[in-house]
C-alpha cells in the first residue's frame, strides 16, 4: 500500500541552525501539507502546497519556514534559524485531489529537537 | 474560526467493553469531519470521514462515529474495545472551502484485559 515516508525520524539540531525535513508524498497525489505538534498540544496546520506554490499557511508559517518541491518525489519543509519552540513532531501529508471531502495520507513525523 | 473539542485526554476501557471518544466542533455551516487514529511511531491514519452523505459513517476496524448538527457532535464509537485499538485519536474537521485539518487535542485510549 502506498504510503507517505519521512526522513529523518529525528533531528537533533542547535538553536539558530538551518534544519531540512524531508517528504516523499505518495506518487499520484498532488496536494502536500506539513503539520506540527509540539509534546502535550494539538496537531496543527502549517501550510499547504499546490502547482509548486503555497496555497493555504498558518499564523506560524512565517518567513523561517519555507517548502519546496525540488524534484518530482521530494516535499521540503525548511527552518532557517531554529528556536527552541520549533521543538516538535511534524508531519507531512498528502492527498490525491482537491479538498475538502479527500483524505489526507499521513507520514510518521520527524521529531524535530531544538537544544 | 474553527475548533474542536475532544472531551477526555486519556480514557481507559475494559476489553470487549464500549469505546466513545466525543468530539465537538464549532462551525458556522457543517464541515468536513474526520477521525484519525495514531499509533506508537507512526502516522496518522484515517478511521472515517464525514463528508454531508449518511449521518452515520462507519469505518475501519469496526469503528464508527455519527454526525448530530443540532449537538455540534461527531463521537467516535465501537461496541467491543479490542487491545488493538490501544492509540491516540485524533477529531479533524476541515472547512468546505480550504485545505487545513483542525484538530482536537487527542484522546489516549488504555485498553484493561
Amino acid at each position: 500500500e502506498p504510503e507517505v515516508t519521512q526522513t529523518p525520524s529525528h533531528q537533533v539540531t542547535q538553536m539558530g541552525q538551518e534544519v531540512i525535513l524531508r517528504c516523499v508524498p505518495i506518487s499520484n497525489h498532488l496536494y502536500f501539507y506539513w503539520y506540527r505538534q509540539i509534546l502535550g498540544q494539538k496537531v496543527e496546520f502549517l501550510v499547504s502546497f499546490y502547482n509548486n506554490e503555497i496555497s493555504e499557511k498558518s499564523e506560524i508559517f512565517d518567513d523561517q519556514f519555507s517548502v519546496e518541491r525540488p524534484d518530482g518525489s521530494n516535499f521540503t519543509l525548511k527552518i532557517r534559524s531554529t528556536k527552541l519552540e520549533d521543538s516538535a513532531m511534524y508531519f507531512c501529508a498528502s492527498s490525491e485531489r482537491s479538498p475538502p471531502k479527500i483524505e489526507q495520507f499521513f507520514g510518521p513525523g520527524t521529531r524535530l529537537t531544538v537544544l | 474560526a474553527q475548533s474542536v473539542t475532544q472531551l477526555g485526554s486519556h480514557v481507559s476501557v475494559s476489553e470487549g467493553a464500549l469505546v466513545l471518544l466525543r468530539c465537538n466542533y464549532s462551525s458556522s455551516v457543517p464541515p468536513y469531519l474526520f477521525w484519525y487514529v495514531q499509533y506508537p511511531n507512526q502516522g496518522l491514519q484515517l478511521l472515517l470521514k464525514y463528508t454531508s452523505a449518511a449521518t452515520l459513517v462507519k469505518g475501519i476496524n469496526g469503528f464508527e462515529a455519527e454526525f448530530k448538527k443540532s449537538e455540534t457532535s461527531f463521537h467516535l464509537t465501537k461496541p467491543s474495545a479490542h487491545m488493538s485499538d490501544a492509540a491516540e485519536y485524533f477529531c479533524a474537521v476541515r472547512k468546505a472551502a480550504g485545505n487545513k485539518l483542525t484538530f482536537g487535542g487527542g484522546t489516549r485510549v488504555l485498553v484493561k484485559p
